[in-house]
């Protein structure tokens, strides 16, 4: 079953407080990436990881770190979020050229 | 840069009535995937259809897009919308193919009855 999992769905964090948003995938996908939705934005990418230790920001990675060290599990690191990153965080895997599989996503709010 | 446009940020229209939604694009690279993204209320996008050949109609869903490379362009039609079409729709350009997806910012369609 091709599944990209998300921990949490829903987070509140304090400004300032550090956030780790987790995601899982069992397809095997060498490429992982975060995107943030927004209302009127749409999807923007935050980073892209070509496979473990092997990542690059996408458009909008200020404020955002990741952590690749499997395969299967790639991290989003929030250090002292701000209010301006509340947002719908979504992670998704696959290729360019076949199917993007997205994750249920994780709603932050930092207050 | 890769860039994705999208001109219509909402779209009404009545149960039955097509639907055109306009997408364009811009990159160097010569062999671009084009895809459409649909995602519903509550849940994550799923591909509805995608491309990379020129002047090919592609269909899924009753929904159909082609690539026209010549006009960078990727549009979606459906000739008779339903009102479970009620959603958000992206497209979305890989320019080179296995590189990062590069989103528009979206169509509302809302169908009413």
């Amino acid at each position: 079953d091709m599944k990209v999992t998300q921990m949490p769905r829903y987070l509140i964090k304090r400004m300032g407080e550090n956030v780790l948003l987790e995601c899982g995938q069992d397809m095997s996908h060498e490429t992982m990436y975060w995107y943030r939705q927004d209302p009127g934005l749409g999807l923007q990418l935050i980073y892209i990881s070509y496979d473990v230790d092997s990542n690059s920001e996408g458009d909008i990675p200020k404020g955002y770190r990741v952590s690749r060290k499997k395969r299967e599990h790639f991290s989003l690191i929030l250090d002292s979020a701000k209010t301006n990153q509340t947002s719908v965080y979504f992670c998704a895997s696959g290729t360019g050229t076949t199917e993007v599989f997205f994750g249920k996503g994780t709603r932050l709010t930092v207050v | 840069g890769d860039s994705v446009t999208q001109t219509e940020g909402l779209v009404t229209l009545t149960e039955g009535l097509p639907v055109m939604l306009n997408c364009t694009y811009q990159t160097i690279y010569s062999n671009p995937f084009l895809f459409w993204y649909v995602q519903h209320l509550n849940e994550s996008p799923r591909l509805l259809l995608k491309s990379f050949t020129d002047n090919k109609r592609t269909e899924h869903q009753g929904f159909h897009a082609t690539l026209h490379k010549s006009s960078s362009s990727f549009h979606l039609q459906k000739s008779s919308a339903q009102l479970s079409d009620s959603a958000l729709y992206y497209c979305a350009l890989s320019p080179q193919g296995g590189r990062a997806l590069i989103f528009g910012t979206g169509t509302t369609v809302s169908v009413s009855p």
